[in-house]
């Protein structure tokens, strides 16, 4: 079964220090990759996607993101932090591939800055 | 802000009630999708449209119903509600339906069933 993974309920960080938030797959193919991130109280924004092309994509906030095929990866960073990054991040695949186009969610991970 | 509208943004109603959500796209955007959350289940896909047609069906009950209308805003129908139903209910559009769009999320409504 197509499934994505968020090992990690939650994430801390000291503010200042690099951030890695956890994303795996198991999806056939050569699926699409994104990342969201939930404020309280508020929608999923989109932060960034990967379609093809460089296994590092940057978007919004300044987050990164690095796509590695081999180890179905597609893990979230950030080289320093901020307590305003302080938010729940979600990990989301699409498929490319059959007729079902909706996309696979992560469970999310509460990321924690610190001050 | 996303440029995706959502209505009300809070609902509080009783057991066996009906209730109403409302959603309008970003100006474009001819996708539409409907999403659950809550503590204990996370993010639930419930259903999508496109221009009009239902496309794709996620962990929607029977007791749910939803349309997309001709002016492409959508309505989310919740019926015989229960305790359990209460949670956010998110709406998000898309320009397309490929498997690349991105998806842009509204603020939410805010449902207690009492």
């Amino acid at each position: 079964a197509q499934s994505v993974a968020q090992p990690e309920d939650q994430v801390n960080v000291a503010e200042g220090n690099p951030l890695t938030v956890k994303c795996t797959y198991s999806v056939s193919g050569n699926p699409y990759l994104f990342w969201y991130v939930q404020y309280p109280n508020r929608g999923l924004q989109f932060l960034l996607k990967y379609i093809t092309g460089d296994n590092l994509v940057k978007g919004s906030y300044g987050f990164e993101a690095e796509f590695n095929k081999s180890q179905t990866s597609f893990h979230l960073k950030k080289p320093s932090a901020l307590v305003s990054d302080s938010a729940l991040y979600f990990c989301a695949v699409s498929p490319n591939a059959g007729n079902n186009r909706k996309l696979i969610w992560g469970l999310g991970t509460s990321l924690a800055v610190n001050p | 802000d996303s440029g995706v509208t959502q209505t009300p943004k809070h609902l509080i109603t009783a057991t066996g009630q009906r209730v109403t959500l409302r959603c309008s796209p970003r100006s474009g955007d001819l996708s539409v999708y409907w999403y659950q959350q809550s503590l204990d289940q996370g993010l639930q896909f419930l259903i999508q449209y496109y221009n009009g047609e239902e496309r794709a069906k996620g962990n929607i009950l029977e007791r749910f119903s939803a349309q997309q209308f001709p002016d492409l805003h959508s309505e989310l129908n919740l019926s015989s509600l229960e305790l359990g139903d209460s949670a956010l209910y998110f709406c998000a559009s898309s320009v397309r339906e490929g498997y690349s769009d991105t998806q842009y999320f509204g603020p939410g409504t805010r449902l207690t069933v009492l």
